[in-house]
């Protein structure tokens, strides 16, 4: 039973760039979610929350569309240090999806 | 913020061994733990969730007289792997939260088991 379903990509991205991943939800009741990036062999560390305002942090935006069950992650001015894989999952849910990994170039 | 200290951070055990790996929260109360396992290349998979004081909920197809979880205090938590065998071998991670989750979940650095 799959809570969340990402593009595993990976997305390949100049650096500079903006680049957006989405996140699609099953169950209607969540609330708010959580974004995390894992890099590669380490524990997954907490991005940001989402809630239905959305939320923005520097070059990070999530933003929760309710209607079409997705939350959504945009990086403005990629730099190498994001490349990672990004995690979404309902904070009354802790199933983590494959995720979608990020790689920056120069 | 939060800090959830995980040990061993490695851990090379001979077959049919077991192993202990402990999930300490620092600076909170975790109430709720999770513990997870992931294979190389693939996603974190949710093994059981425990709430201090009660018996872990495992998830489907997960083995709980293999995987033995106790959280018996609202700062320790700890997840034995019994009569390990290769198949067990993976990185094996907690993450906790307080009651109101303020901080999000928050993970350990994890574990990575061998067994031989």
């Amino acid at each position: 039973r799959k809570e969340v379903e990402q593009d595993p990509g990976p997305f390949n991205v100049p650096e500079g760039a903006t680049v957006a991943f989405n996140c699609t939800y099953s169950n209607s009741a969540s609330q708010s979610f959580f974004w995390y990036r894992q890099d590669c062999r380490k524990e997954p560390k907490l991005l940001m929350s989402v809630y239905s305002s959305g939320n923005e942090d520097g070059r990070f935006t999530a933003q929760l569309n309710r209607a079409s069950q997705y939350i959504s992650l945009l990086i403005r001015d990629s730099k190498l240090s994001d490349s990672a894989t990004y995690l979404c999952v309902p904070s009354n849910d802790m199933r983590f999806g494959a995720g979608t990994r990020l790689t920056v170039k120069p | 913020g939060a800090v959830v200290s995980q040990h061993p951070s490695r851990v090379i055990c001979k077959s049919g061994t077991s192993v202990k790996i402990e999930c300490r929260s620092l600076d909170f109360q975790a109430t709720t733990m999770f513990w997870y396992r992931q294979f190389p290349k693939q996603s974190l998979m949710l093994m059981a969730t425990s709430n201090e004081g009660s018996k872990a909920t495992y998830e489907q197809g997960v083995e709980k007289d293999k995987f033995l979880i106790n959280h018996a205090s609202l700062t320790l938590s700890t997840l034995t792997v019994t009569s390990a065998h290769p198949e067990d071998s993976s990185f094996y991670i907690c993450s906790a939260s307080d009651a109101a989750a303020n901080y999000g979940y928050t993970f350990g650095s994890g574990t990575r088991l061998t067994v031989v």
